[in-house]
């Protein structure tokens, strides 16, 4: 079964800094996989996608993703955060054409001033 | 934005009285979704539907019924809440089927079940 894990519930890092986010996966064949965004008191915006082609990924407001086959990997990089990062990052999984799209539990960011 | 408007935004109810949330879209997308949203448990997928009339469960269907008359509309119902009901529901849309398809999502509605 497709599952996704987010190892880190919370993140924080000083503004200016850079950003790294984990995700692993877990899919018997090549995976769509997503990262979203969630600022509070909103619903999720998608940042970017991955199915195939070039592993690094490049999405909106300058993040990042590499897809890491050998790692089940998909981890989400910005060189530098602004305080407006601060937010909830989601990393989901889908598969073929009628598999639903799963969602892994959060990491929320916090920004140091 | 894409056009998504949830209502209420916010509900308070008692244990045992039913509750209708509605998802208005202006998108014409054919595909809607109910999310529920929960600490540590991130989103997980309620019911969908891929048509006026054609509904099928997600992962934690029980106790919840849904309905769709309209493109436009998606309605999420709970016959009889309870307090495990208590959660940030999301709808969200996407224009066709497959895991590959982007979400977009409504700003949510914080139901509190007493």
């Amino acid at each position: 079964a497709q599952s996704v894990t987010q190892p880190d519930i919370h993140i924080t890092v000083s503004e200016g800094a850079s950003l790294e986010l984990r995700c692993n996966y877990s899919y018997g064949a090549t995976p769509y996989l997503f990262w979203y965004v969630q600022s509070p008191g909103q619903g999720l915006q998608l940042l970017l996608k991955y199915f195939s082609g070039d592993t690094l990924v490049q999405g909106i407001k300058g993040f990042e993703a590499e897809f890491k086959r050998s790692q089940s990997s998909f981890n989400l990089r910005k060189p530098s955060v602004h305080w407006s990062d601060a937010a909830e990052y989601f990393c989901a999984v889908g598969g073929g054409r009628d598999d639903k799209i799963i969602f892994g539990k959060g990491t929320r960011l916090h920004i140091l001033p | 934005d894409a056009g998504i408007t949830q209502s209420p935004r916010h509900k308070v109810t008692e244990t045992g009285t039913p509750v209708t949330l509605r998802c208005h879209q202006t998108e014409n997308h054919r595909y809607m979704y109910w999310y529920r949203q929960d600490p540590g448990h991130g989103l997980r997928l309620i019911h969908y539907s891929y048509g006026v009339k054609d509904t099928d469960k997600g992962e934690v269907s029980d106790g919840y019924s849904v309905s769709r008359s309209k493109t436009e509309d998606f309605l999420l119902t709970l016959e009889s809440a309870t307090s495990s009901q208590t959660s940030v529901y999301f709808c969200a849309i996407s224009e066709a089927q497959g895991a590959g398809e982007k979400l977009f999502f409504g700003s949510g509605t914080q139901l509190s079940v007493l």
